[in-house]
């Protein structure tokens, strides 16, 4: 139990393009889901959190109007990097969790290239 | 916030037991302290969690001291295959919202 999906895995794109990355929990209800970032070599970097039905919460320094998060239901959610430039080549990396309590679990992770 | 701090990097050998020490001097007392493991271009995978004393399950065993300010992974026989990336995460709920903050996490390689 507890299977996130991402999908696309990669996607290659050129720059000024939009790309939507989904993130499904496939087995469970997510009331909440979590969005990272990870560069080469580099730890995990939180950038949002959305709950189902409201509002995403950005981090600091993460431009809501660039990086666009929608979750419309519990086991769906949708990452939007708005006018992509090179320097958004990341791997970018969901995760949901069924209620407060409950741990993280990720998924695989979407590899982001922008020429 | 409860930033945790890890050892950059270990190197083991096939068959040793191998413990991840994380420093979190923060934690808050309704935080909970979970483990992962990352493979490259791959997302972090559960490993074990835990609140306080010692938890163990299949994989692995997370020992927390009374003061919670550090936890120890311990990887009992280490294989080729647990080469990877270790991270040590702690919810930070103390603001009402969700506080994810990964370390650097610990390379561990297992050399045969």
């Amino acid at each position: 139990g507890a299977v996130v999906s991402q999908h696309p895995s990669r996607v290659i794109c050129k720059s000024g393009t939009s790309v939507k990355i989904e993130c499904r929990s496939l087995d469970f209800q997510a009331t909440t889901m979590f969005w990272y970032r990870q560069f080469p070599k580099q730890s995990l970097m939180l950038m949002a959190t959305s709950n189902e039905g409201s509002k995403a919460t950005y981090e600091q320094g993460v431009e809501k109007d660039k990086f666009l998060i929608n979750h419309a239901s519990l086991t769906l959610s949708t990452l939007t990097v708005t006018s992509a430039h090179p320097e958004d080549s990341s791997f970018y990396i969901c995760s949901a969790k069924r209620d407060r309590t409950d741990t993280q679990y990720f998924g695989p992770g979407t590899r982001l290239t922008v020429l | 916030l409860a930033k945790t701090t890890q050892p950059i990097s270990m190197d083991s050998y096939e068959g040793q037991e191998v413990n991840i020490t994380c420093s979190h001097n923060n934690i808050a007392t309704n935080d909970y302290i979970t483990w992962y493991q990352q493979f490259p271009s791959q997302g972090p995978r559960f490993i074990i969690q835990g609140y306080k004393t010692k938890v163990t399950n299949e994989v692995a065993s997370l020992f927390i001291p009374a003061d919670r300010k550090s936890s120890t992974l311990s990887l009992p026989r280490v294989s080729l295959s647990d080469t990877a990336v270790y991270y040590c995460l702690v919810g930070d709920s103390t603001s009402g919202t969700y506080k994810y903050i990964f370390g650097t996490g610990t390379r561990l390689k297992v050399l045969a």
